[in-house]
């Protein structure tokens, strides 16, 4: 069975700064596809990046990337130029791309708070 | 609708009661998914319906929880007998297939808590 690891359950970081926040996972498969979630206070779960596991090339979203090392089996977000709104918990989420069940396999998450 | 439309929001409940939680996916969105998530945990799957196709249902806790999809839109989560231990959020989400690499889109929940 896969397993997402966040072991870093909050942190902290000045607004206009940069953060980078860890994940590391477990699993057997060589296809797979990894995601970050945010969740503000509103509780709904919003896709922040994807990265599909066969692309060498780290995915990147406008201020938020990924440093995607697929032999480590980790996945870390990183977010620059840190906003009041970037505050949420952030959760790194893995997914099969084999198979007939594509659910997603969460981390505990991390808490992060932006300083003004 | 245009989003994942969960209700209610909140549910305070007595120990020992029946609930019953509500899930609208977007319109046509063919596999929906229940997670739970416990506080200071991450997302936990509960169960996952595609289309006709017999629902997978590997995550229910204990046969307390059931949950049905109606005519391939709405699904009920239905908790029976509840337990303090089921106090959590519960998060529903849609995906337009199993195999959109775009995740899903899921709704805001609903916190049940059991008193």
């Amino acid at each position: 069975a896969q397993t997402v690891t966040q072991s870093q359950p909050e942190m902290s970081v000045q607004e206009a700064e940069t953060v980078t926040l860890s994940c590391t996972y477990d699993t057997s498969e060589s296809d797979y596809y990894l995601f970050w979630y945010k969740q503000p206070p509103s509780r709904q779960m919003i896709l922040v990046i994807r990265q599909e596991a066969y692309k060498q090339q780290n995915a990147t979203e406008n201020r938020f990337s990924v440093n995607f090392q697929k032999a480590a089996k980790s996945f870390s977000l990183k977010i620059s130029d840190s906003q009041l709104g970037d505050a949420a918990m952030y959760f790194c989420a893995y997914r099969s791309a084999t198979g007939a069940n594509s659910k997603l396999t969460f981390g505990k998450g991390i808490t992060l708070s932006v300083r003004p | 609708g245009a989003g994942v439309s969960q209700s209610p929001s909140n549910k305070v409940t007595e120990k020992g009661k029946d609930v019953e939680l509500r899930c609208d996916p977007i319109s046509g969105h063919t596999a929906l998914y229940w997670y739970r998530q416990s506080l200071g945990q991450g997302l936990e799957f509960l169960i996952y319906f595609q289309g006709n196709s017999a629902p997978d249902k590997s995550g229910l806790p204990s046969d307390r929880f059931s949950a049905e999809r109606t005519g391939g839109s709405v699904s009920t989560l239905t908790i029976q007998r509840t337990q303090q231990e089921d106090s959590a959020v519960y998060l529903c989400a849609s995906s337009t297939w199993t195999r959109d690499i775009y995740g899903y889109t899921f709704g805001s929940g609903t916190r049940l808590t059991v008193v």
